[in-house]
């Protein structure tokens, strides 16, 4: 079975310009998250979303956006890049649904997003 | 806010050699607790999930434990192949708050 399958793999970007992120969640799967990981750092929570509404915001700027498909997958958006924004940006999914609050998350391999 | 803590910050092992991970949180109230592996270039792999203090969970050479305020990862004879970072996070509903993780390299 594919697991989660983010597109692109690597990026480079300059200060300013705008990037989109893809997400393909695991077959079955309803909600997706996202999250960015900083070089030594664990993954930070950036959105949750669920029947394509979001379910959850972490404490990002609003640079940063997101949007659920009819198909679930994901895209995340993110404006006027800083350099600051340089990360691995993670897409994980899992079932959603209140019987399946606990269900874990799966992870993809993320974007390499580097700004220049 | 929920808080994880994790130690120690990297770890080196002989091949053979046990030891144990440390994470430990501060919730408002525990809704599960998980521990993924993480290899470089990689997504976090996921592990386990705990649900209550006294629980513990199994698999090959690693072992998880829970009490109310910890987890302890237990790594018995490891294998160079487990070299890896191992995150311990809380939270649900895809909604996970992250330690900094444990670096573990196993040496032949």
């Amino acid at each position: 079975d594919a697991g989660v399958t983010q597109s692109p793999t690597h990026l480079i970007k300059t200060r300013g310009q705008h990037v989109t992120l893809r997400c393909s969640p695991i077959s079955g799967h309803k909600s997706v998250s996202w999250y960015q990981q900083v070089l030594g750092q664990g993954p930070q929570f950036i959105f949750q979303y669920y029947e394509k509404e979001e379910r959850g915001r972490g404490n990002f700027p609003d640079r940063f956006s997101a949007r659920q498909f009819p198909n679930y997958s994901s895209e995340l958006n993110v404006n006027a890049l800083l350099l600051g924004d340089s990360a691995l940006y993670l897409c994980a999914s899992s079932l959603g649904g209140q019987a399946s609050y606990n269900s874990p998350l799966h992870f993809g391999n993320g974007t390499r997003l580097t700004v220049t | 806010e929920d808080q994880v803590t994790q130690s120690p910050e990297a770890l080196r092992l002989q091949e053979g050699e046990s030891s144990s991970l440390n994470c430990s949180y501060t919730v408002s109230g525990l809704r599960g607790l998980f521990w993924y592996r993480q290899d470089p270039g990689k997504g976090p792999e996921f592990l386990f999930t705990l649900y209550s203090a006294g629980e513990e969970k199994e698999k090959e050479r690693l072992k998880a434990t829970l009490t109310k305020k910890e987890s302890f990862l237990h790594i018995t004879a490891p294998k160079p192949e487990d070299s890896a970072t191992y995150l311990c996070a809380v939270g649900s509903w895809g909604k996970l708050q992250f330690g900094a993780g444990t670096q573990v390299v196993v040496t032949p």
